[in-house]
């Protein structure tokens, strides 16, 4: 089983919906959630951290459960230009911690 | 944007001969790290350094070394380079992180694009 999964995709939606991702981890001792955003050919950029209580940033709205060991990411009112590939990430206490990124999740949002 | 760069953006070379890349930061971070992507991998983490002449291991190691004579720079060398080792190459830094209370994010530069022929 791989420590941090996702789904891999694609999705595709029409601009204006609500889409949301799931990122599973493996590792009860993890500290610390993030979600990237990866366009094609460049680099991955830090989109928000994920904290407890969940938070907001527009129309992004990040939730952690940690008795289910998962992380998700909604995107509400999709625009044209969200479409890329969603990257979910996970510090890891393994005895020495450990950043561990998903493989990502690719989202192609249409007019 | 973090200020890293990395050089150079785009590389060409032949099987068996070596390489190095450059990262440098005017951010004063800590750690640094290089990864490459490949389809259907992901990010996968090459070394890391945790600060001035140190540095270790990550999972994809074999065939790569680092050197970190000074905080802003982190090089990246193929001492004899290989086709498998064609990648994108991203280096990252954050304040905190491997071996330690990571509760900081990674920032990465704009990748290096290798093809080795």
């Amino acid at each position: 089983r791989k420590e941090v999964e996702q789904d891999p995709g694609p999705f595709n939606v029409p601009e204006g919906a609500t889409v949301a991702f799931n990122c599973t981890y493996s590792n009860s001792a993890s500290q610390s959630f993030f979600w990237y955003r990866q366009d094609c050919r460049k680099e991955p950029k830090l989109l928000m951290s994920v904290y407890s209580s969940g938070n907001e940033d527009g129309r992004f709205t990040a939730q952690l459960n940690r008795a289910s060991q998962y992380i998700s990411l909604l995107i509400r009112d999709s625009k044209l230009s969200d479409s890329a590939t969603y990257l979910c990430v996970v510090n890891m206490d393994t005895g020495g911690f450990k950043t561990i990124f998903g493989a990502g999740t690719r989202l192609f949002v249409k007019a | 944007d973090a200020g890293i760069t990395q050089s150079p953006r785009h590389k060409v070379t032949e099987t068996g001969t070596p390489v190095t890349l450059r990262c440098h930061q005017t951010e004063n971070h800590r750690y640094m790290y290089w990864y490459r992507q490949d389809p259907g991998h992901g990010l996968r983490l090459i070394h890391y350094s945790y600060g001035v002449k140190d540095t270790d291991k990550g999972e994809v190691s074999d065939g790569y070394s680092v050197s970190r004579s000074k905080t802003e720079d982190f090089l990246l060398t193929l001492e004899s380079a290989t086709s498998s080792q064609t990648s994108v190459y991203f280096c990252a830094i954050s304040e905190s992180g491997q071996g330690a209370m990571g509760n900081q994010p990674q920032h990465f530069g704009d990748g290096t694009r290798l093809s080795i022929l």
